[in-house]
């Protein structure tokens, strides 16, 4: 059975703080995918990144950052010099094989103050 | 264009009533699923149908019934609503099943209340 585990309910920082959201993950496959996902206020959820198991190479995208460690089972995220903007509930997702549901972890909620 | 899309976008109803929730996807995608998300945020799925079968059903009371007329729909339909249906339900598309994992789409969510 898969899981992903969120251990940061929530977060609260001031802007242009740095802050890593946690991600840690279970699956037996050895094939998996991993995801981030986005749900500001509005309510709707915006993909962040996916990543898939064999690819551990950490990826920047502009303030955003990934940290994957197949032998931790983490795939961790970063936000540099948070904004107000940033303030939403992050989760952190994952897909094994079969028929590509995600299994979302409970998900963080950051709260970025000016 | 809205790439997925599902109506209405809240619904407040009566318990015991029946109701339906619509989804569409102009993406061409085969694959479509339904994810709710109760009050603690937790998103959870429901259903999953790809080429207008379903192919994944995590333990859902049958009061709820996903219908798919054709790929680019999945419609979802609640009988003798309970308080506990009350959440925020999500459609989503993707190109494909499988390990050729491709990105899910999801619609903007219905909240559905239930007094």
């Amino acid at each position: 059975a898969q899981k992903v585990t969120q251990a940061q309910t929530e977060i609260s920082v001031v802007e242009k703080e740095d802050v890593t959201l946690d991600c840690v993950y279970e699956t037996r496959d050895t094939t998996y995918y991993l995801f981030w996902y986005k749900q500001p206020p509005s309510g709707e959820l915006v993909f962040l990144i996916r990543r898939n198991s064999f690819d551990e190479q950490n990826e920047i995208s502009g303030r955003y950052s990934w940290n994957f460690q197949k032998s931790t089972s983490s795939f961790n995220f970063t936000i540099t010099a948070s904004q107000v903007v940033d303030s939403a509930v992050y989760f952190c997702a994952l897909s094994d094989s079969g028929y590509s549901t995600l299994t979302f972890g409970k998900g963080t909620m950051l709260l970025v103050s000016p | 264009d809205t790439a997925v899309s599902q109506t209405p976008k809240y619904l407040v109803t009566q318990m015991g009533n029946d109701k339906s929730i619509k989804c569409e996807q102009n993406l061409g995608h085969d694959t479509m699923y339904w994810y709710k998300q109760d009050s603690k945020k937790f998103l959870k799925i429901m259903f999953s149908y790809n080429n207008k079968e379903l192919i994944i059903n995590e333990t859902v009371p049958n009061r709820f019934s996903p219908k798919s007329p054709d790929k680019a729909h999945l419609n979802l339909h609640i009988n003798s609503l309970e308080l506990g249906d009350s959440a925020v339900y999500f459609c989503a598309s993707s190109q494909g099943t499988g390990l050729s994992y491709n990105e899910q789409f999801f619609g903007p969510g219905t909240r559905l209340t239930v007094l």
